[in-house]
């Protein structure tokens, strides 16, 4: 069984239009992460949520919109796509708690390519 | 703004022959972490140090941290083929909340030749 899975693995689509990754995750965790992959390999944090609620917002632009149904979901949801948001995005999830981090469960990814 | 930078950034050997990478930090931190992915896939959890440990071991796999230098450095030993990835550090940040705050290192590519 797959702990974190994604779906879809490869998104192409065109400038300006909107497209949709969903998340899910069967370990029982309560936090749940985006993270985006450029093309250098640099891993950036974009939002986090623990228990249905939005912890971290890393000053990502609001055409990024986060969802989460349950714990175990996170979706995200990309209105107006630029050239510049073609990457790699990751869901995670942990058992973090308020102070500490512990490991990171990440999906396989979905590469959004804009054209 | 970058917390992890790790060096070197591609490293080459031979099976056989141990791998180690290094990566320092700007600030305190609670733990760090080093994963490893593989192309094309996501990351992999290796092993974890918390801030108050020097050095930990995980099989083939030994990590040592150095808070007062803030960098940590992480060994494979008798390297396999199946070793060939990139490697990434990461911080857990300490301060305020963190819930899964990890910043991550732009990683180190490890090619193991057979």
């Amino acid at each position: 069984d797959t702990a974190v899975s994604q779906t879809p693995k490869y998104l192409v689509t065109q400038m300006g239009n909107d497209k949709s990754i969903k998340c899910e995750q069967n370990l029982g965790h309560d936090t749940m992460y985006w993270y985006k992959q450029d093309s250098k390999k640099f891993l950036k944090i974009m939002f986090s949520y623990n228990n249905k609620e939005l912890i971290i917002n890393e000053t990502v632009p609001n055409r990024f919109s986060p969802k989460s149904p349950d714990k175990a979901h996170l979706n995200l949801h990309i209105n107006s796509l630029e050239l510049g948001d073609s990457a790699v995005y990751f869901c995670a999830s942990s058992q973090a708690g308020l102070v500490n981090t512990g490991e990171l469960f990440f999906g396989e990814g979905s590469r959004l390519t804009v054209l | 703004s970058q917390q992890g930078e790790e060096d070197p950034q591609a490293l080459s050997i031979q099976e056989g022959e141990n791998a180690t990478m290094n990566c320092s930090y700007k600030t305190s931190i609670n733990n760090l972490q080093w994963y490893r992915q593989n192309s094309g896939r996501g990351l992999v959890h290796l092993i974890l140090i918390r801030s108050n440990e020097r050095e930990k071991h995980s099989g083939r796999l030994r990590v040592t941290l150095d808070t007062s230098k803030k960098s940590s450095s992480l060994l494979i030993t008798a390297s396999r083929a199946a070793d060939t990835a990139s490697y990434f550090c990461a911080t857990d940040d300490a301060g305020g909340t963190s819930y899964g705050k990890l910043t991550f290192g732009q990683g180190t590519i490890l090619t193991v030749h057979p």
